[in-house]
């Protein structure tokens, strides 16, 4: 079946570092991929995506590129804020009746 | 505010004892789906709704567990005779297309005492 893997956490970095969350996918056909983020004691909220092999999502200075000869979509910021500090999933949707399947998730500590 | 809601935020209840969940989708999106996230993992598929119809419900984690949307609209989801183990967050999102992202309410979160 379908899965996703993600780097675990919890990941602590100092802010202005740079960011890498790595995250890889088994599926069968050409899914969608998505990045959400979690802040503590709400929902999920959509970060970016990309539906299509070679594409590029972004948004609010984070980047992930669709690559499917590596079956990987690594989300990446240039330089975290404290504000960043969250829970990062990787999802996948291959337009089945089962909607998306997330990774375990990757908790994000940014320090002053 | 757009978005997609759910009520209650939190919920208590003692074992054994029936709850039900209330969502409501975006109003565009016939997709809807629910969820439950147990602490430090992603969100699990429970069920899946277009419009009325509820086309997966293989994943609802046992009989106790029930979802309808009866007019393609709002959706509810009730657990009858609590367990401690069915203390999670429960949540739903919905979609406009099969392929497309899900947007997610706030969650319901449960505690069975």
């Amino acid at each position: 079946g379908d899965s996703v893997t993600q780097m675990e956490g919890p990941v602590t970095l100092s802010e202005e570092a740079f960011l890498t969350i790595n995250c890889t996918y088994t599926a069968t056909g050409y899914p969608s991929l998505f990045w959400y983020v979690q802040y503590p004691g709400e929902g999920l909220q959509l970060l970016l995506k990309a539906t299509k092999a070679d594409d590029k999502g972004s948004n609010k200075g984070f980047e992930a590129t669709y690559r499917k000869e590596t079956t990987s979509f690594h989300l990446e910021k240039g330089s975290v804020q404290v504000s960043d500090s969250a829970v990062y999933f990787c999802a996948l949707n291959r337009g089945g009746a089962d909607g998306l399947t997330f990774g375990k998730g990757t908790h994000l500590i940014i320090q002053p | 505010d757009t978005g997609v809601s759910q009520n209650p935020r939190h919920k208590i209840t003692k074992r054994g004892q029936n709850v039900t969940f209330r969502c409501d989708p975006i109003s565009e999106h016939n997709r809807l789906y629910w969820y439950r996230q147990t602490l430090g993992q992603g969100p699990e598929f429970l069920t899946y709704f277009q419009n009325e119809a509820q086309l997966e419900k293989s994943r609802l984690l046992s009989d106790r567990f029930s979802a309808e949307r009866p007019k393609g609209s709002f959706s509810t989801l009730e657990i009858q005779r609590t367990e401690q183990g069915d203390s999670a967050m429960y949540l739903c999102a919905s979609s406009y297309e099969r392929w497309s992202e899900a947007f997610f309410g706030q969650g319901t979160r449960l505690t069975v005492v």
